[in-house]
């Protein structure tokens, strides 16, 4: 079966500095992963998803996640956090051919001014 | 274009009542999900809709939960009845049609869109 693990629940980060949450991937076939975003009272939003085009992926408002298969890792950064990217964050992972999403237990991401 | 909307946004009822949660989907989007997060725990899906059938409803923790589908559009969950334990909020996801990639044949998942979750509090 597939799943996903997050380290940390809460991750608190400086404005400006690197932004890293990490997310570990259980699957025997390679899988479609996904980082979503919450925002406070909003729903979730799709940051970037892989699909095996590329292993290194951009998504909006200046995230990307490389995917490293011998690792089973899809870890999420971002080079200079903002205060607008308070938010939780959730890792993801869909089966091969399959539609329905497996989610991490997010991460709830804290910028210090 | 509008996205995907739930309703109501909180309900908070007592044990043993019935709640009905409806979304609305992305216009044109056959595909529609359901999702719970309980408190503390990840999100977890619930069950899959291609138009009005149901593709996947693994996910469904008990017979108190009922989903429908009827003509293909909104879509309700009702908990008949309701239990502490259902506490939690219920996303609601649409997205379209499998895509298929012209260069190489393969496809490609689709974006799950999500409302912005329906909060229900069971006291």
């Amino acid at each position: 079966a597939q799943s996903v693990t997050q380290l940390g629940s809460h991750v608190s980060v400086s404005e400006g500095a690197l932004v890293l949450l990490r997310c570990n991937y259980s699957s025997s076939v390679p899988p479609y992963l996904f980082w979503y975003v919450q925002y406070p009272n909003q729903g979730l939003q799709l940051l970037l998803k892989y699909t095996s085009a590329a292993t290194l992926v951009k998504g909006i408002n200046g995230f990307e996640a490389e995917f490293k298969k011998s690792e089973t890792s899809f870890h999420l950064t971002k080079p200079s956090a903002h205060m607008s990217d308070a938010a939780e964050y959730f890792c993801a992972v869909s089966p091969n051919r399959d539609d329905k999403i497996i989610f991490g237990k997010g991460t709830r991401l804290h910028i210090l001014p | 274009e509008a996205g995907v909307t739930q309703f109501p946004s909180h309900s908070v009822i007592e044990k043993g009542q019935t709640v009905t949660l409806r979304c609305d989907p992305i216009s044109g989007h056959d595909n529609l999900y359901w999702y719970r997060r309980v408190m503390g725990k990840e999100i977890k899906f619930l069950l899959h809709f291609v138009k009005e059938s149901k593709q996947d409803e693994s996910g469904m923790p008990n017979n108190r939960f009922l989903a429908e589908r009827t003509g293909g559009t909104y879509s309700t969950l009702k908990v008949q009845p309701a239990e502490l334990e259902d506490s939690g909020v219920y996303f609601c996801a649409s997205s379209q049609e499998l895509v298929t990639g012209s260069t190489d044949g393969s496809s490609r998942p689709y974006e799950q869109y999500f409302g912005p979750g329906t909060r229900l509090t069971v006291t």
